[in-house]
């Protein structure tokens, strides 16, 4: 399995501000898949980025709120932009492909 | 719509088994993936059924009925490092290749002395 890793592991952040989340992994996948898990529950897809296109996303997220870059096979990173306690949340990159999908370590965001 | 439901809660004793049953509803289906999450941690790959059947990686099987929309995480021997969240996810794949995973609700298990 690929070795992802993501940073930062964790943050505390003041609402209004923004954070960027990278995801680094260890050989080349097409796409990427960004989820935010918030506190107690499921895990919810933000949105699939690919390489060289703009990232596809899901109901209920948008760009503005989460900009995703793509830059080359191996990395990428979400932004969370300003933000507010809701965003509170657990953050996961993961490289969609084959019958198993693998998740990054996560980013455990805190909004105060 | 997509929905995919489990039981949010299942105690059972070190060294018993437990089953934690998924029952989807979803436009695409590519298989069903069942997923570990302990406390604090990201989650962990169990295992995936593609077709019907049961699939065993030592302590842990899993079962997929296609026709009932249906599948089943079965935990034997269990032990005190099994507590945590289990999830099952529909798989579905994207135009490229990728795939794209709907989770479930999620199951809390919890083992007992």
């Amino acid at each position: 399995s690929a070795v992802i890793s993501q940073k930062p592991s964790r943050d505390i952040c003041q609402r209004g501000t923004s954070l960027t989340i990278q995801c680094q992994v260890d050989s080349q996948v097409t796409m990427m898949f960004w989820y935010r898990q918030q506190p107690g529950q499921s895990l919810t897809l933000i949105a699939t980025a690919n390489q060289g296109s703009e990232a596809t996303y899901e109901s209920g997220f948008v760009i503005d709120k989460f900009p995703i870059s793509r830059p080359n096979l191996t990395f990428s990173t979400l932004t969370v932009s300003n933000m507010s306690p809701e965003d509170s949340s657990i953050y996961l990159c993961s490289p969609g492909q084959g019958g198993t999908q693998y998740f990054g370590p996560g980013t455990r965001l805190l909004v105060l | 719509g997509q929905s995919l439901e489990q039981p949010s809660e299942v105690t059972a004793v070190e060294g018993a088994i437990v089953q934690i049953n998924c029952t989807y509803q979803t436009s695409g289906f590519y298989g069903l993936s069942w997923y570990q999450q302990h406390d604090g941690g990201a989650p962990t790959f169990l295992s995936y059924n593609a077709l019907d059947g049961l699939e065993e990686t030592g302590r842990f099987s899993s079962f997929l009925s296609r026709s009932d929309s249906y599948g089943y995480l079965l935990l034997q021997e269990l032990q005190m490092k099994d507590s945590a969240s289990y999830f099952c996810a529909v798989r579905d794949v994207v135009t490229g290749g990728g795939n794209k995973l709907t989770f479930g609700t999620g199951t809390q298990l919890k083992v007992e002395l």
